[in-house]
């Protein structure tokens, strides 16, 4: 069982659209979570972090976080063709350093 | 805030050349920063944890003496590839957390440096 899971995608939307990304996540001890934006050819981008149960929102993003259920989720309102994109779901693995367990990414392409 | 610099970001060279890879934190410091390997339409692949003032921890198959790092200062961090071959071409990128910061704090991203070996 990988540790964080993401469909791959692609998922398309039209513009205005809302957008719905989903990650699970397999250690039930994480308490950090992050989505992360990579367009093509580039490094990732922090779009959003979340460290609690519920929902955080910034600006056209939120985020939601369910730790009995190991789920986390990202919601983009009024989604635009800049936001197609790769989100990346990563997760504070176990053990020192915290380091980080990404997903392998669900594409989004929102069509005009 | 929080600017992670990734240098060079291009680079093309012969099969069995050595290529050095820099990560500067700008404006904070990082006792640990993160070296990760990036295949066309994969996700993100941890190669190394580099601490300042110590040695490195290499994740399971990553071979320690073919990527060399060096974390010589808050703000540095190298991966230099030894002589590299045509496998090694990939995108690496680096990331850094600030040291003042909780734990839990994300983690920045460099611009990456795309490796191509002839």
């Amino acid at each position: 069982q990988k540790e964080v899971e993401q469909n791959s995608g692609p998922l398309s939307v039209p513009e205005g659209a809302i957008a719905s990304l989903n990650c699970t996540y397999s250690d039930r001890g994480s308490q950090s979570f992050f989505w992360y934006r990579q367009y093509s050819g580039k490094s990732p981008e922090l779009i959003m972090s979340i460290y609690s149960n519920g929902d955080k929102e910034d600006g056209r993003f939120t985020a939601q976080l369910n730790k009995a259920s190991q789920y986390v989720s990202l919601l983009i309102r009024d989604s635009q063709p800049s936001d197609s994109a790769t989100y990346l779901c990563a997760v504070v693995g176990a053990g020192g350093y915290n380091k980080l367990i990404f997903g392998a990414g669900t594409r989004l392409a929102v069509h005009p | 805030g929080a600017v992670v610099s990734q240098h060079p970001s291009r680079v093309i060279c012969k099969s069995g050349t050595s290529v050095k890879i820099e990560c500067r934190s700008l404006d904070f410091q990082a006792t640990t920063m993160f070296w990760y390997r990036q295949f066309p339409k994969k996700s993100l692949m941890l190669m190394a944890t580099s601490n300042e003032g110590s040695k490195a921890t290499y994740e399971q198959g990553v071979e320690k003496d073919k990527f060399l790092i060096n974390h010589a200062s808050l703000t540095l961090s190298t991966l230099t590839v030894t002589s590299a071959h045509p496998e090694d071409s990939s995108f690496y990128i680096c990331s850094a957390r600030d040291v003042q910061g909780l734990s839990n704090q994300p983690q920045h991203f460099g611009d990456g440096t795309r490796l191509s070996i002839l």
